[in-house]
């Protein structure tokens, strides 16, 4: 399909374990944004890359929580020794370019991850 | 910091009746505002937008009107259907949203119930 796709939908795992998530954007979409929704929550800004690197992580909320583009297309979302309040949609989103100021950002479905 | 508020739901309603969600933010600067939409089983999908002060968004039968001297954008209906239901996002767009130019900052939600 053409929209964004993210992998898994859903995901339960231990305290403790180590998790990835997938994010495949939209063909050609330079910015890619990662986004967290708690239950009851609007999603909240995690990280955000244009091309390969990271031009902004400052919503991170610590060191365990990593992402990585290599290729300035797929993107992987890291969380290490994940704990229960890791509980969450994780969202990604791609849009053209940041210097279009658009707002136009399009998301995937996110990733469920229940941390047990 | 930037932040959006917009009123607590469930709302619902009886079809025809009209709609309206309230939206205010504080922002730095000149913020882009926006309506995002959730639908039951799908991804984020923006709805409206404005750019700039007393721009009129609009799309679907939806409207908001960006209001600078009341920091608001509330989303009015004037006819509601049972097929809008689903889940509502104002957000903006400004420096240190966090994200570049296009990253976002969103509000908790609001979710529309429509009755027939």
């Amino acid at each position: 399909g053409a929209g964004v796709s993210q992998t898994p939908s859903n995901k339960v795992t231990e305290k403790g374990k180590y998790v990835e998530l997938r994010c495949d954007p939209i063909s050609g979409h330079t910015a890619l944004y990662w986004y967290r929704q708690s239950l009851g929550q609007g999603p909240e800004f995690l990280i955000y890359f244009q091309g390969t690197g990271a031009a902004d992580d400052s919503g991170l909320p610590n060191d365990r929580f990593f992402a990585v583009r290599p290729e300035g297309s797929v993107s992987t979302l890291k969380i290490q020794r994940t704990e229960r309040g890791d509980s969450a949609v994780y969202l990604c989103a791609s849009s053209l370019s940041t210097r279009q100021n658009t707002g136009e950002l399009f998301f995937g479905e996110g990733s469920r991850l229940t941390v047990l | 910091g930037n932040s959006v508020t917009q009123m607590e739901g469930p709302v619902t309603l009886s079809e025809e009746a009209f709609l309206t969600i309230n939206c205010t933010y504080t922002a730095t600067g000149y913020p882009s505002l926006f309506w995002y939409v959730q639908y039951p089983g799908e991804g984020l999908q923006l709805l409206l937008k404005a750019t700039k002060a007393d721009d009129k968004g609009s799309n679907k039968g939806f409207e908001a009107t960006y209001r600078k001297e009341t920091t608001s954008f509330h989303l009015e209906k004037g006819s509601v259907q049972v097929s809008d239901s689903a889940v509502y996002f104002c957000a903006l767009s400004a420096m240190y949203s966090g994200g570049g130019a296009d990253g976002l900052t969103f509000g908790k939600g609001t979710h529309l119930i429509i009755q027939p």
